[in-house]
């Protein structure tokens, strides 16, 4: 069972980029990598999703290195409203287990 | 339009008295899980089903049971509830996972407070 190992807190400001990084030494060959956001209260909403190299989409990009044992969620010119925690799970056949997530917080 | 429906949204209740929270989706998804979430705690797997009359435990099973006659219910039901079960709860459904794109879609939770 593949385990990530996330920041617990980050703060930022507004119109800054922000990274995160994930780590998931354990990775195995079939795993995929995906992050989520929630805000209090509200159920996880899906970010994005990856297997290896980068992937891009409208919110936020996923760069994965070659080993794959790392992954860095890269949220571009954040708002107020990015506000939020921020999970990374390794996705495996029948495991879609939360850790602690990264609680990101925007300043004006 | 896709979406995960929990109900009740809000329920208190007594020590002992059995309740069900319901779960339906409408994406023809195989997997559906419950979760449940504390303060400082995140969010941990109570049950999850890979398919209909397939269920397994997560983390924290105990106290809770599920069953998945049909692919787009997934009830939980606390036989007896406890206060400790007092918590917010999520229901999510997805692909199966590991198949692909395997995006998760949550309810909108069910607050429960067991007095």
């Amino acid at each position: 069972l593949a385990k990530t190992t996330q920041p617990i807190s980050m703060d930022s400001y507004e119109g800054q980029e922000v990274n995160i990084t994930c780590s998931h030494n354990n990775i195995a060959t079939n795993d995929y990598i995906t992050w989520y956001q929630q805000f209090p209260s509200q159920g996880p909403r899906f970010i994005i999703q990856g297997y290896k190299t980068k992937v891009t989409n409208e919110v936020a990009s996923l760069f994965i290195p070659a080993d794959r044992k790392s992954s860095t969620l890269s949220l571009p010119r954040v708002s107020l409203s990015d506000t939020a925690v921020y999970y990374c799970l390794v996705v495996v056949r029948n495991d879609m287990r939360f850790g602690a997530g990264t609680r990101l917080t925007v300043k004006p | 339009e896709a979406q995960v429906t929990q109900n009740p949204r809000y329920l208190i209740t007594v020590t002992g008295k059995k309740l069900t929270v319901t779960c339906s989706q409408n994406m023809n998804h195989e997997y559906m899980s419950w979760y449940r979430q504390d303060p400082g705690l995140g969010l941990r797997q109570i049950y999850y089903s890979m398919n209909v009359e397939v269920t397994d435990k997560g983390d924290v099973p105990e106290g809770y049971k599920v069953s998945r006659k049909e692919k787009r219910n997934f009830p939980l039901i606390l036989e007896s509830p406890s206060p400790n079960q007092t918590s917010l709860y999520f229901c999510a459904s997805s692909r199966t996972p590991g198949s692909g794109n395997t995006e998760a879609f949550f309810g909108q939770g069910t607050r429960l407070t067991v007095v």
